[in-house]
């Protein structure tokens, strides 16, 4: 069965450090792509990073880069120099290729940024 | 990228009553997947719509609660019917695109 786990309810971090939110997935499928999105209050979902099973180099995308180590079934998300703007929920979410394409999600990080 | 818009962003409604929700995508897609978020908790797929078909229902959804219409390749439309106030939730549609997947902006649903 394919799965998300994201162990972390809730960071925090001080303004400006960075911080690395956790995630591991769970499936047999050799071609799948990982997604991270962030969630503010309002609710509406912010595709942030996607990192394909067959990448070589880690995605990036300006202050948000995945650590991915496929050994290990991680994609774990790193924020660099966090803002108080990103105080908000963060999912981790996986979509099989093959599959009929939807994303399967984890439980969520709420990160809180300290002043 | 395609650019999702959804509607309406909230919504108070009354129990018993319905309320339909849309979702318009900028270009052709097959998929189109419509999610529900109960407060506190992670996205769980409701279902998948396809163009000229019936939808597919996720387990503990089903048609009569939740009827999807798609009619063509860039429009959808969920309808929460007979609602309660357990249906209070936040619903999203997204589409089935390899790496693309952006969310329309949500519906906050608030049922009284």
């Amino acid at each position: 069965a394919q799965k998300i786990t994201q162990t972390q309810p809730g960071m925090f971090v001080q303004e400006k450090e960075a911080v690395t939110l956790d995630c591991t997935y769970d499936t047999s499928d050799p071609s799948y792509g990982l997604f991270w999105y962030k969630q503010p209050s309002s609710g509406e979902m912010i595709f942030l990073i996607y990192q394909g099973s067959y990448d070589q180099q880690n995605a990036t995308e300006g202050r948000y880069s995945l650590n991915f180590q496929k050994a290990r079934k991680s994609a774990n998300l790193v924020i660099s120099a966090s803002q108080l703007g990103d105080s908000a929920m963060y999912f981790c979410a996986m979509r099989v290729v093959g599959s009929q394409g939807n994303l399967i999600f984890g439980k969520g990080t709420k990160l809180s940024v300290k002043p | 990228s395609a650019v999702i818009s959804q509607k309406p962003s909230r919504d108070i409604c009354q129990r018993g009553t319905s309320l339909t929700i849309q979702c318009q995508v900028d270009s052709q897609v097959t998929m189109m997947f419509w999610y529900r978020q109960q407060p506190g908790q992670s996205l769980t797929l409701i279902a998948t719509a396809n163009q000229g078909s019936e939808a597919t229902y996720e387990s503990g959804f089903v048609i009569d609660k939740f009827p999807i219409s798609r009619p063509n390749l860039t429009f959808s439309t969920l309808t929460v019917s007979n609602m309660s106030p357990e249906d209070s939730s936040i619903y999203l549609c997204t589409i089935g695109r390899s790496t693309e997947a952006f969310f329309g902006q949500g519906t906050r649903l608030t049922v009284v």
